[in-house]
């Protein structure tokens, strides 16, 4: 079984500002970690992945973020927040062989608000 | 190169009525996943689906709901006698392969029930 905690459902960042969305995962095998944007109204579109390689994940438009074995975490940080990161971020893991490896089980999502 | 496309964009029934939502994969993947995204809730596996196979439907509710995904044209995610409960965020997602490693989602299709 599989679970995702996002702390914080709400995150308010002045633009400029180190963005931290934190999330903890439960996973009885080896993960894989995804983080996920959401703009309003639509779909969501992938930040990042961790696959088992390299344990800090670059992704797009200047996200990142450190699986940590030890504390089950993959907490997404962005040194400078802008305007445009305003959106909601979803945390998601699935199972990386076998068994339902095909299914996502996402975290409630974290509201970003970013203040000028 | 398209990606994931699914229709209608926002669906409003009434209640009792027939809701039908539909996704094209991205051309080339065989491997459809619909999850429901409730208000204020992340995103809740339903089902997932190979061409005329149904592999997993472990997150669909056991009445009303069903899906398809023919051999030939969209997967369907059909819902009976809609209630407002149903009222939620559906969104599907296609990869080649049987793994999250690979998805990309829809845009969604917003169901209200009036």
């Amino acid at each position: 079984a599989q679970s995702v905690t996002q702390l914080g459902s709400h995150v308010s960042v002045s633009e400029g500002a180190l963005v931290l969305l934190r999330c903890n995962y439960s996973s009885s095998v080896p993960p894989y970690l995804f983080w996920y944007v959401q703009y309003p109204n639509q779909g969501l579109q992938l930040l990042l992945k961790y696959t088992s390689a390299a344990t800090l994940v670059k992704g797009i438009n200047g996200f990142e973020a450190e699986f940590k074995k030890s504390e089950t975490s993959f907490h997404l940080t962005k040194p400078s927040a802008h305007m445009s990161d305003a959106a909601e971020y979803f945390c998601a893991v699935s199972g990386n062989s076998g068994g339902s490896n095909y299914k996502l089980t996402f975290g409630k999502g974290t509201l970003l608000t970013v203040n000028p | 190169n398209a990606g994931v496309m699914q229709n209608p964009r926002h669906l409003v029934r009434r209640r009792g009525q027939e809701a039908r939502l539909r996704c094209s994969p991205v051309k080339g993947h065989s491997h459809v996943y619909w999850y429901r995204q409730l208000p204020e809730e992340g995103l809740k596996f339903m089902v997932y689906l190979q061409k005329e196979n149904i592999i997993d439907e472990s997150g669909m509710p056991k009445e009303r709901f069903s899906a398809e995904f023919p051999k030939e044209g969209p997967s369907i995610l059909r819902i009976q006698q809609v209630v407002r409960g149903d009222s939620a965020a559906y969104f599907c997602a296609s990869s080649p392969k049987d793994t999250s490693y690979g998805y990309t989602f829809g845009s969604g299709t917003r169901l209200t029930v009036v």
